[in-house]
């Protein structure tokens, strides 16, 4: 089955400045790659997601670039904000050829910012 | 509108006993999953309805565990006998259909003792 790996497990920041966070997936069938943040007490909130028919996807200040050949993902948060305090989660899944229903999920970053 | 809601927030079980969780899912949506997070660790795969028919149930760890979704919306979690390590967070999400983005609720916190 799919194994996803995710780096770092924990990160801090300046407010104002990058995060940077890393996956890597190992069933080269996975396609769909949505990314996760997490509140304390709260469910996972979908913030971005990317499909392997494009390397790059863009949502305001945040963004996600896949490498199918390599087999890794990343987010990446520019202009950070104290609201971006949060464990984020990558997933990857065999997405729309079988459906989302199997998301594999990283171990989380838990992404503090420095104000 | 209102996202998937979950019942109830906390469960507190002694071990053994027989406990259920409800998820409401977002109208409309078709899909419906189920998942369970460990304290400090990402979600993990139990369950995926599509309609009333569980189309995917090789996530859950054993027979003790069990879920229903008679009406193609309202789904239970249920778990027989339960056990300590059964403690987690166990999250319900729903999608519009089954290739569709996962919005997923707050979650029960089972805790048994």
């Amino acid at each position: 089955g799919e194994n996803v790996e995710q780096h770092p497990s924990t990160l801090s920041v300046q407010e104002g400045d990058s995060a940077v966070i890393k996956c890597t997936y190992s069933d080269s069938a996975s396609n769909y790659f949505p990314w996760y943040k997490q509140e304390l007490g709260k469910g996972p909130q979908l913030i971005i997601d990317i499909r392997s028919n494009v390397g790059e996807k863009k949502d305001q200040r945040i963004a996600v670039t896949l490498n199918k050949t390599a087999k890794h993902f990343s987010l990446h948060i520019t202009e950070t904000q104290p609201e971006d305090s949060a464990v984020y989660f990558c997933a990857a899944s065999l997405g729309s050829n079988f459906g989302n229903e199997k998301l594999t999920f990283g171990t989380g970053t838990r992404l503090t910012i420095i104000p | 509108g209102a996202g998937v809601s979950q019942t109830p927030s906390n469960k507190v079980t002694e071990k053994g006993k027989y406990v259920e969780l409800r998820c409401d899912p977002i109208s409309g949506h078709t899909a419906l999953y189920w998942y369970r997070q460990s304290l400090g660790q990402g979600p993990e795969f139990l369950i995926y309805f599509q309609g009333t028919g569980a189309a995917d149930d090789s996530g859950l760890p054993n027979d003790r565990f069990f879920a229903v979704r008679p009406e193609g919306s309202v789904s239970t979690l249920k778990i027989q006998r339960t056990e300590r390590g059964d403690s987690a967070v166990y999250l319900c999400a729903s999608s519009v259909e089954g290739g569709s983005p996962l919005h997923f609720g707050n979650g029960t916190r089972l805790t048994v003792t």
